[in-house]
């Protein structure tokens, strides 16, 4: 089984549609992150979480909200999907590299969201 | 603020060596990982260097001068299945991983 698990994998949506990308790990890792990917601007970070209480944003927030429902989920929300929110969603997972700090992130497979 | 620098393609053969390069401009900064995408997959972890110096892990190589802020990814032995998107990130304390664009390798044979 996945480490890293994402629903659904692929999502088809209407403008002004709420919905909800789902992710679970087994790892035991107690941060967790959310990214979005569009062709040419990399990995940006839309929200991350290092423990069940904590909550931050990332670099493109608005129009996101996220859900730490217990150490090994974490869900993201479009509250009112839009056309420019099309794009690969990956969810992560780290684990810290010890010395020198750092840390090893582990991606969930994706969820390829379409909002016409 | 913070940013990263790296090429957007880069194309190689077979056999060859590549080097990626990396710049970035961050605080608080403790250290410079690499990852590698393949096409349609998800982005795995290839290295990290919290020190200056080389880091050795088979064909793959990874540099870092935390003075010239400034880190490289070196791949040996080029092999088709080397061709992927390869992401340089920074750790910052604190804060989760910020990831450059991406550089995309296209080895041909």
């Amino acid at each position: 089984d996945a480490d890293v698990t994402q629903t659904p994998r692929n999502r088809i949506t209407k403008t002004g549609k709420r919905i909800m990308l789902e992710c679970s790990q087994t790892k035991g890792h107690d941060r967790m992150y959310w990214y979005r990917q569009d062709p040419g601007l990399g990995l940006r970070l839309i929200y991350y979480s290092f423990d069940v209480k904590d909550i931050n944003k990332g670099e493109i927030s608005d129009g996101y909200s996220v859900s730490r429902q217990a150490q090994a989920k974490f869900s993201l929300s479009l509250e009112s999907a839009i056309p420019n929110q099309t794009a690969l969603y990956f969810c992560a997972t780290s684990d810290p590299l010890g010395q020198g700090g750092g840390e090893t992130q582990y991606f969930g497979p994706g969820t390829r969201l379409l909002v016409l | 603020g913070q940013s990263l620098e790296q090429p957007s393609e880069v194309t190689a053969v077979e056999g060859a060596i590549v080097q990626i390069n990396c710049t970035y401009q961050t605080s608080g900064f403790y250290g410079l990982s690499w990852y590698q995408q393949h096409d349609g997959g998800a982005p795995t972890f290839l290295s990290y260097n919290a020190l200056d110096g080389l880091e050795e892990t088979g064909r793959f190589s990874s540099f870092l001068s935390r003075s010239d802020s400034y880190g490289y990814l070196l791949l040996q032995e080029l092999q088709m299945k080397d061709s992927a998107s390869y992401f340089c990130a920074v750790g910052q304390a604190g804060t989760a991983l910020i990831f450059g664009k991406g550089t995309t390798l296209s080895v041909s044979s």
